[in-house]
């Protein structure tokens, strides 16, 4: 199994500054034939499902805010909120699409300072 | 637009067989664009991909549970089902259903439904 880590496991940022998060898969999920990194990033906020923000590991679904972009290499990945809004108050998931099994990170919490 | 709603008890005893439906509106589960998942959430917990199954009745389980899932699909009713059987208490959780694409991404998610094991 690929296992997803990140960090911190949770952070506190003041309104309009930015926050990041790190995700750390122990595989490439790097597939060279299509040059894709099979990574995506969900967003999900208390009782509610999660949303993917990410896919493809920097490209944002539709109708997510340009303030949150992605980033990252075959096994180190970024998730950037460029101005925190009060909405952003979360748990962030990264997640490898790669191989079966589909594995998720434990999670970030993100809240306002 | 896509909606994708589980459905099933909501408590379940221990040793029992765990099922649920998800029903699909906004789109088919006969689909060949897609795939029909189920993913886990235990209270106050990370996420669980449990597996997946094709419109065609092919499926694919997560190793760790796979000796106790089944899933299916009834394209008459738009709606595919998990049973997972032998439960205990480390299987209460949030069960979700979802959609994923042909390269397995995960787009969509039903609101979740509840299931506790406890007799």
């Amino acid at each position: 199994d690929i296992v997803m880590t990140q960090s911190p496991d949770s952070l506190a940022v003041s309104l309009g500054e930015r926050a990041t998060i790190n995700c750390k898969s122990s595989q490439n999920v790097l597939y060279s034939p299509d040059n894709k990194k099979y990574l995506a990033w969900y967003q999900q906020k208390p009782g509610q499902p999660p949303k993917m923000l990410i896919y493809w590991a920097s490209t944002r679904d539709s109708g997510v805010p340009d303030r949150f972009s992605g980033s990252g290499s075959g096994t180190d990945f970024t998730l950037t909120i460029s101005s925190l809004q009060a909405e952003d108050v979360a748990v962030y998931y990264c997640q490898q699409y790669y191989s079966n099994p589909f594995t998720f990170g434990p999670g970030t919490k993100v809240d306002i300072k | 637009q896509l909606q994708l709603q589980e459905s099933g008890p909501g408590l379940v005893k221990p040793s029992e067989t765990l099922s649920l439906t998800c029903t699909v509106s906004g789109d088919s589960v006969s689909s060949s664009s897609f795939y029909w998942a189920w993913i886990r959430q235990p209270p106050g917990k990370g996420l669980e991909w449990i597996g997946s199954i094709y419109y065609s009745g092919s499926t694919y389980y997560n190793p760790s549970l796979k000796s106790r899932v089944t899933m299916s699909v009834d394209t008459s009713k738009n709606q595919f089902s998990l049973k997972l059987n032998s439960v205990t208490a480390t299987d209460t959780a949030v069960y979700y259903c979802a959609r994923q694409d042909n390269q397995w991404l995960v787009g969509r998610w039903g609101q979740g439904t509840l299931v506790t094991v406890s007799s």
